[in-house]
């Protein structure tokens, strides 16, 4: 286990459903991330925050809104989402947001399904 | 913006063989290059990452060399056993003010026993 938790493992959605993924760390860490994985893609970061602020937003759509309450909670709400986001939503969190210290520990993901 | 190859896209050996992934990395002003390795139903975990003032770095049977003129970065398993069989990410880290983290598109490593 890397201390990262997400839940929930698996989701199935239709196009017109609200969810939420959500993510939470208690290695004291001040960064934490959403990356999406496809099949045969590169990991593609969506959002950054750090402390708290959002620090980086991947020009990612709309009808994907995050939300990081505290350092430690990382959410992820959907809503009229497509076919073609279905994937793998990683969140991952590092101690800072700098080169010098940019370990990432990887939750085990959200597998997501848009029917 | 960076961009980050990776080859090959699978690579099979056979236990006890090496194996040698190799990555390029377009943008010079990254100066940080991490390896993870992601087992099936798992998020990706890192194993080793190289930082652009060293040239090697060894953990046991993993290895990474970086050639900074080049851009290139390469990973070695030396006697491989099948539980080294997972997807083996490469990544250059930039500090552009933000903090942007590029993957390659992976390599599904088999070993055969």
């Amino acid at each position: 286990e890397t201390g990262v938790t997400q839940t929930p493992r698996h989701l199935v959605m239709g196009m017109t459903n609200k969810k939420s993924l959500k993510c939470e760390q208690h290695l004291g860490h001040n960064a934490m991330y959403w990356y999406k994985q496809s099949a045969k893609k590169p990991l593609e970061l969506m959002f950054v925050y750090n402390f708290k602020e959002q620090t980086e937003n991947n020009s990612v759509p709309s009808r994907f809104s995050p939300e990081c309450p505290n350092s430690s909670h990382l959410f992820l709400h959907l809503h009229t989402l497509q076919p073609e986001d279905s994937a793998l939503y990683l969140c991952a969190s590092s101690p800072q947001l700098s080169p010098l210290n940019t370990e990432a520990f990887f939750g085990q993901g959200t597998r997501l399904t848009v029917v | 913006g960076e961009n980050v190859e990776q080859h090959p896209s699978t690579l099979s050996v056979q236990e006890g063989d090496s194996a040698v992934i190799k990555c390029t990395y377009s943008d010079s002003a990254s100066n940080y290059f991490p390896w993870y390795k992601q087992e099936l139903g798992k998020g990706p975990q890192l194993i080793i990452d190289i930082r652009s003032n060293v040239g090697e770095k060894k953990d046991q049977r993993i290895a990474v060399t970086l050639n900074k003129t080049a851009k290139h970065f390469s990973l070695h398993i030396t006697e491989t056993q099948p539980e080294d069989s997972a997807v083996y990410f490469c990544a250059a880290a930039l500090n552009t003010g933000g903090f942007k983290t590029i993957f390659g598109a992976g390599t599904r490593l088999f070993v055969k026993a």
